[in-house]
């Protein structure tokens, strides 16, 4: 089956730097994505990385190794609206389904404060 | 980005009735649709894959009979909780694929409280 682990909680500084890292375990693997979601809000996407390495959006950017069943996501220059919680998917497709779906980690819940 | 609606957006039902979720991708053709369920401080957890045209795909231990869902459309999904307990009081999420991408545009939920 599929599982995910990130942490559960993580706080930081407003102006700072932070990473979320996620390991995974799963068959069928092909990419590995980050939501956020800010509280009673749905999940909004955030990057995509199919192939090892770094891929920069903006403050954000998100990593990942194949090999290593391993990604994270690095939030720079903390603002206070950055306060959410992040989850971490994984993109596979699963036996017998019709197309590729996303399964997600429970989600590690950031604070910024001042 | 692609947009997806959700109606209603907050329910409020008495046990033993049926809600219906209607799930709207409201720019694009959204061939499948994923509906999820989120309970407080949990994560998201996928219910089904609803294909259009055809019947969608369960996950284990969710019961079909129960959440009946309909993709009639390229535009549209319902999700119908029928017999409704407390306990399926929770955040419905739908989402869609955009054809070809590996992104997914989530609705902005449908939170169902039964009583």
């Amino acid at each position: 089956g599929q599982s995910l682990e990130q942490p559960s909680e993580v706080t930081a500084v407003e102006g700072a730097i932070v990473q979320i890292n996620c390991t995974y375990q799963t068959s069928g693997f092909y990419g590995l994505s980050w939501y956020q979601q800010h509280d009673g809000g749905a999940p909004t996407f955030l990057s995509y990385n199919a192939l090892d390495g770094l891929e920069e959006t903006g403050r954000f950017s998100s990593f990942l190794s194949r090999s290593d069943s391993y990604g994270y996501l690095l939030l720079q220059e903390l603002q206070m609206k950055d306060s959410a919680s992040y989850f971490c998917a994984v993109r596979d497709r699963r036996s017998g389904a019709g197309s590729y779906q996303l399964t997600f980690g429970k989600g590690t819940k950031l604070s910024v404060i001042p | 980005g692609a947009v997806v609606s959700q109606h209603p957006s907050w329910v409020i039902c008495k046990s033993g009735t049926s809600v219906k979720i209607e799930c709207r991708s409201l720019d694009f053709q959204a061939t499948t649709m994923f509906w999820y369920r989120q309970f407080p401080k949990q994560s998201l957890m996928l219910m089904a894959t609803s294909n259009e045209g055809s019947k969608a795909t369960y996950e284990q231990g969710v019961e079909k009979d129960k959440f009946l869902i309909n993709h009639a459309s390229l535009t549209l999904s319902t999700l119908t909780v029928t017999s409704a307990h407390p306990e399926d009081s929770s955040f419905y999420i739908c989402s869609s694929r955009v054809r070809s991408t590996y992104e997914q545009y989530f609705g902005p939920g449908t939170r169902l409280t039964v009583t």
